[in-house]
């Protein structure tokens, strides 16, 4: 069976600050691995995803993300916080290969604040 | 830009009332999927659909009904509502398994 932990419910950066924002998984075949962001009272927004190319992954808005297997994390990055980061974050697990079903397993999301 | 479309996106009713909380997308995607999220809790899967007269029950027990008659419209169905139905619900698609699912901007429940 498939999971994702996300460490932490809430994390607080100042703006201009490094976001790191955790995420860990656990799946019997290789994973695919997704972040999205959801803004107050609007649906998610994917942010990038792993697909079992490159390990360090590039998304919108600057963020990006690296799938580390012998960790079995996929932590959320981004250099520099801006207001607009300020969300929910959810981290998602859903298996490849033929056993696929496109089905989402997610995390129980982290909160973004962004302190000016 | 993914056009996946939900309404109501805000709906009040009384128990006992029959609810349907619509989803269509246009983008031939052949997977839809429903989710419910409670405020500030994770997203839970409890419907989904592989295709035309496609339905699954999701991992998460739903009392909801879906429907699957064509392939840009996936339904969700509440015969009677009560307050426990409260809740978000938010309707995705994707192309294929592995692909990105993209989510529509759900529709928020509350069964007074």
């Amino acid at each position: 069976a498939q999971s994702v932990t996300q460490l932490g419910s809430h994390v607080s950066v100042s703006e201009g600050a490094l976001v790191l924002l955790r995420c860990n998984y656990s799946s019997s075949v290789p994973p695919y691995l997704f972040w999205y962001v959801q803004y107050p009272n609007q649906g998610l927004q994917l942010l990038l995803k792993y697909t079992s190319a490159a390990t360090l992954v590039k998304g919108i808005n600057g963020f990006e993300a690296e799938f580390k297997k012998s960790e079995t994390s996929f932590h959320l990055t981004k250099p520099s916080a801006h207001m607009s980061d300020a969300a929910e974050y959810f981290c998602a697990v859903s298996e490849s290969g033929s056993s696929n079903t496109g089905k989402l397993i997610f995390g129980q999301g982290t909160t973004l604040q962004v302190k000016p | 830009e993914a056009d996946i479309y939900q309404t109501p996106r805000y709906l009040v009713i009384g128990t006992g009332k029959k609810i349907t909380l619509e989803c269509s997308q246009t983008m031939g995607h052949d997977k839809m999927y429903w989710y419910q999220q409670d405020p500030g809790m994770e997203l839970h899967l409890i419907h989904y659909s592989y295709g035309v007269n496609s339905t699954e029950k999701g991992d998460l027990s739903s009392e909801s009904t879906v429907s699957r008659i064509r392939t840009e419209h996936f339904p969700l169905t509440l015969e009677s509502a009560r307050p426990s139905h409260t809740s978000q619900y938010l309707c995705a698609s994707s192309l294929n398994s592995g692909n990105t699912i993209y989510f529509g901007e759900g529709s928020w429940l509350t069964v007074v």
